[in-house]
């Protein structure tokens, strides 16, 4: 069946530092992955997609590769601001049902000035 | 703001009853997904609708049930309400099916079931 798994939050960091958030999937097929964010109180808004292995995504400083022979998605920033404390979802879309999507549990990132 | 509107925004009952949560999707998409967030479970699909018919069903109770009209706007039914139904419920929406398609969240409405 489809999986997401992220790392375990809560994850705390200062100002610039270097963010890495664990990503890796389980799937029949050949699923798209994506990664959203949620702040407070509001939706979930798309981050950043890649489509096809070897494919990198990128918005607003983050990255993400997808990388099939180690089936993981990891997201990256080279350095994080206050305003990216939010909670963030990895997920997969799975085409044979409907574009359903698997979202991982979710990664809580608190940037400290 | 993603263009998906969800109504009410807050809605609190009581056990056993029963509520409708609405949601339209932005212009010119056909398909609505829904979600149920909860602090135990994640975030978990329910259900989805492609311009009016159900394409794809996950973990959907059976005293949910939804619906997407003509003009595009879904609606989710729950009834026979439990306190574990308490959660935040999103609908999303995209411009068809396809695995590469985004799908673009509502607030959500979160239910509060007492």
């Amino acid at each position: 069946g489809n999986s997401v798994t992220q790392m375990e939050g809560p994850v705390t960091l200062s100002e610039e530092a270097f963010l890495t958030i664990n990503c890796t999937y389980t799937a029949t097929g050949y699923p798209s992955l994506f990664w959203y964010v949620q702040y407070p109180g509001e939706g979930l808004q798309l981050l950043l997609k890649a489509t096809k292995a070897d494919d990198k995504g990128s918005n607003k400083g983050f990255e993400a590769t997808y990388r099939k022979e180690t089936t993981s998605f990891h997201l990256e920033k080279g350095s994080v601001q206050v305003s990216d404390s939010a909670v963030y979802f990895c997920a997969l879309s799975d085409l044979r049902n409907g574009n359903q999507f698997y979202f991982g549990t979710g990664t809580s990132l608190t940037v400290i000035p | 703001d993603s263009g998906v509107t969800q109504t009410p925004k807050h809605l609190i009952t009581a056990t056993g009853q029963r509520v409708t949560l609405r949601c339209s999707p932005r212009s010119g998409d056909l398909s609505v997904y829904w979600y149920q967030q909860s602090l135990d479970q994640g975030l978990q699909f329910l259900i989805q609708y492609y311009n009016g018919e159900e394409r794809a069903k996950g973990n959907i109770l059976e005293r949910f049930s939804a619906q997407q009209f003509p003009d595009l706007h879904s609606e989710l039914n729950l009834s026979s309400l439990e306190l574990g139904d308490s959660a935040l419920y999103f609908c999303a929406s995209s411009t068809g099916t396809s695995g590469t398609d985004t799908q673009y969240f509502g607030p959500g409405t979160r239910l509060t079931v007492l």
